[in-house]
């Protein structure tokens, strides 16, 4: 089963808008990241954000962190149309079973129209 | 540096045949995992290893195996391949003892069609 789920499955947008992805789990985390997939390519991390933070910000990425509604939200600003890609977050889930495992959601597809 | 190296490229294969899909790195992580992603599934874990010598089932286990004699090369093998194995699969690595999972760097991928 996968812990993470994404919304929406796909965005479409203008050049210069921001974008907003979603991403609910089901279990207790020790952290959350978020990766990009660009077509055909192997997937590059763009950000973590651990459980007991609440913001995180890199460049023009702005991740948000809600344990308390297991979810977390990934926002690009001021997009081009480089940002084309799939984006897929991923939970560490806190538990010694579960120690260097990472699970993926689905992925949410973004389009940036020039 | 290359990263994550993973080949083939791509591999069409006939069911029932025997395939061993390569991953290597150089960047001495001590923890890799083997991924498949399917279109809306996305990605599912198979196998992964903490160190050198040790391996763990993931989500997806069944019929797929690996090894891990040394810290840089991580092999996947399909003893029997059906057609429910075509997928995309992706190997990454970590930098992480296993206590607390860190960043995954991965390797371009092999697209495996079983015919």
């Amino acid at each position: 089963s996968q812990q993470g789920e994404e919304d929406p499955q796909a965005l479409s947008i203008q050049e210069g808008e921001n974008a907003t992805m979603n991403c609910s789990y089901k279990t207790s985390i020790n952290n959350l990241q978020w990766y990009r997939q660009n077509s055909g390519r192997g997937l590059v991390h763009l950000i973590l954000i651990r459980s007991n933070e609440r913001e995180k910000h890199s460049g023009r990425l702005r991740v948000t962190l809600d344990t308390s509604k297991k979810s977390s939200s990934l926002l690009i600003t001021a997009s081009r149309a480089a940002d084309t890609a799939s984006y897929f977050c991923a939970t560490a889930a806190r538990g010694s079973s579960n120690t260097g495992k990472l699970i993926f959601g689905q992925g949410t597809t973004l389009q940036v129209k020039p | 540096i290359a990263g994550i190296t993973q080949a083939p490229t791509s591999q069409i294969l006939a069911a029932g045949r025997r395939m061993t899909l390569r991953c290597t790195q150089d960047m001495r992580h001590n923890a890799m995992y083997w991924y498949r992603q399917d279109l809306g599934l996305g990605l599912r874990l198979i196998h992964y290893s903490n160190t050198a010598g040790t391996t763990g089932k993931g989500e997806v286990p069944d019929g797929y195996s690996v090894s891990r004699a040394n810290t840089d090369d991580f092999p996947l093998t399909l003893a029997s391949a059906v057609p429910s194995q075509t997928s995309v699969y992706f190997c990454a690595s970590s930098d992480s003892s296993g206590q607390l999972p860190d960043t995954q760097y991965f390797g371009p991928g092999t697209r495996l069609t079983v015919l």
